[in-house]
């Protein structure tokens, strides 16, 4: 099946300092991604939605100008969390899909994640 | 907007046991509903995923139900091994993908 990847898989930063989490799609072209993010045992809450090309469309209380979004080709988006604080210390996963709007059968194939430690 | 239910919220089983897991969404407008395994700290693995026109999907000794009508689904796990512990999400998708808070299921030798 396609997979997706993540780097890092897990990163510790200082507070105030910035973080890039790339999210690649290895085998197949991911013309709409997706960046979720999981607080302790909680569920998985959508942040964002980027189609290749464009602009990201984000969640409502997800706040664009801290958490940049790029997804500039179509195996590779970044997820930067600008001025990071201990709050934003969460798991964070990306998916992807291949097809853009969706269609009924294509899939979501999600990443492994990335779990960011802000101190 | 999709909310997404699940209930229980914890479950403790002996092994042996069969078991039933609920989740319930608002929004029946669906193109799948998918029920996913994540593991402590771990990622998610994808389980079964029934389209939105099916009712039903079975692999080894899980079986996942649909009820798009009624915004229901039951994933039925059969003959539950201590391996089998982990928290168990349900997601619902129609343009992007809502997730429930999950059970967390533990399995007791």
């Amino acid at each position: 099946g396609a997979v997706v990847s993540q780097h890092p898989s897990w990163v510790i930063c200082k507070s105030g300092t910035s973080v890039k989490i790339e999210c690649r799609s290895l085998d197949f072209q991911a013309t709409t991604m997706f960046w979720y993010r999981q607080f302790p045992k909680q569920s998985l809450m959508l942040m964002a939605t980027s189609n290749e090309g464009s602009k990201a469309t984000y969640e409502q209380g997800v706040e664009k100008d801290k958490f940049l979004i790029n997804h500039a080709s179509l195996t590779l988006s970044t997820l930067t969390v600008t001025s990071a604080h201990p709050e934003d210390s969460s798991f964070y996963i990306c998916s992807a899909r291949d097809r853009v709007g969706g269609g009924s059968t294509d899939t979501q194939y999600f990443g492994p994640g990335t779990r960011l430690t802000v101190l | 907007k999709q909310e997404v239910t699940q209930i229980p919220a914890a479950l403790s089983v002996p092994e042996g046991e069969n078991l039933v897991l609920n989740c319930s969404f608002t929004d029946s407008a669906i193109y799948n509903l998918q029920w996913f395994r994540q593991d402590p700290g771990k990622g998610l693995t994808s389980l079964l995923l029934i389209q939105s026109s099916q009712r039903e999907q079975t692999s080894g000794r899980l079986n996942a139900s649909l009820d798009k009508s009624s915004g229901r689904s039951t994933l039925y796990i059969a003959a539950s091994q201590p391996g089998d512990s982990a928290t168990y999400l349900c997601a619902v998708r129609l343009y992007d993908m809502r997730f429930g808070a999950g059970t967390r299921l533990t399995v007791k030798p």
